[in-house]
């Protein structure tokens, strides 16, 4: 079954508007959770690490201020793209990693939110 | 850089067998992961390798040459179903961060 929950699936909404991501694991603690963006027929392309009870660690080119991350417990981060426009429309993922730190255990990935801008 | 090179598609029988190639840089390497990702949906995890040689599970098998910076991904009685992307995603330095490839686009025929 599923290891780490996304939500929503699918957000469809006005340009300037912010959409909230949330990614939970299930059943585990997970003290790093990663958030990919995957643009049509690319690969997936790491934006931030999100740790929980610190800052997000952002990838170049990444803006902190229009993807907000927020990792407050251990089992909970959120991602907010801020006023949202259509080139922020692609397909948001997060993933977490069951064994804490080990390198030895695979990273498991939400279902994926599919953001789209009008 | 941390490049990651694997062939963007490749076609192959039902029933056959196939095999996706990745290199990558080797320096920093910390291990190697491929994926399955389906059309409009997320990865799913296939294999991990991080010691010389071939893991095999099922119908998958994949395999690491730390020295060559090479790994590949065999997939044996090939169904409709494997039509997917396979990404190859590779740990660098620190131990939880990975890199994806572009991953490969397999389409399976009759």
């Amino acid at each position: 079954g599923a290891v780490v929950s996304q939500h929503p699936s699918w957000v469809i909404c006005k340009s300037g508007t912010s959409v909230k991501i949330e990614c939970r694991s299930l059943d585990f603690q997970a003290t790093t959770m990663f958030w990919y963006r995957q643009f049509p027929k690319q690969s997936l392309m790491l934006m931030a690490t999100s740790n929980e009870g610190s800052k997000a660690t952002y990838e170049q080119g990444v803006e902190k201020d229009k993807f907000l991350i927020n990792h407050a417990s251990l089992t909970l981060s959120t991602l907010t793209v801020t006023s949202a426009h259509p080139e922020d429309s692609s397909f948001y993922i997060c993933s977490a990693n069951m064994g804490g730190g080990n390198r030895y255990q695979p990273q498991h990935f939400g279902d994926g939110t599919r953001l789209s801008i009008l | 850089g941390q490049n990651i090179d694997q062939p963007t598609e490749m076609t192959a029988t039902e029933g056959a067998i196939v095999q996706i190639n990745c290199t990558y840089q080797t320096s920093g390497f910390n291990g190697l992961f491929w994926y399955q990702q389906h059309a409009g949906e997320a990865p799913t995890f296939l294999s991990y390798n991080v010691l010389d040689g071939l893991e095999e599970k099922g119908r998958f098998s994949s395999f690491l040459s730390r020295s060559k910076g090479y790994s590949y991904l065999l997939l044996k009685e090939l169904q409709m179903k494997d039509s997917a992307s396979y990404l190859c995603a590779v740990v660098f330095g620190g131990y939880q961060k990975v890199t994806f490839g572009i991953g490969t686009k397999l389409q399976v025929i009759p």
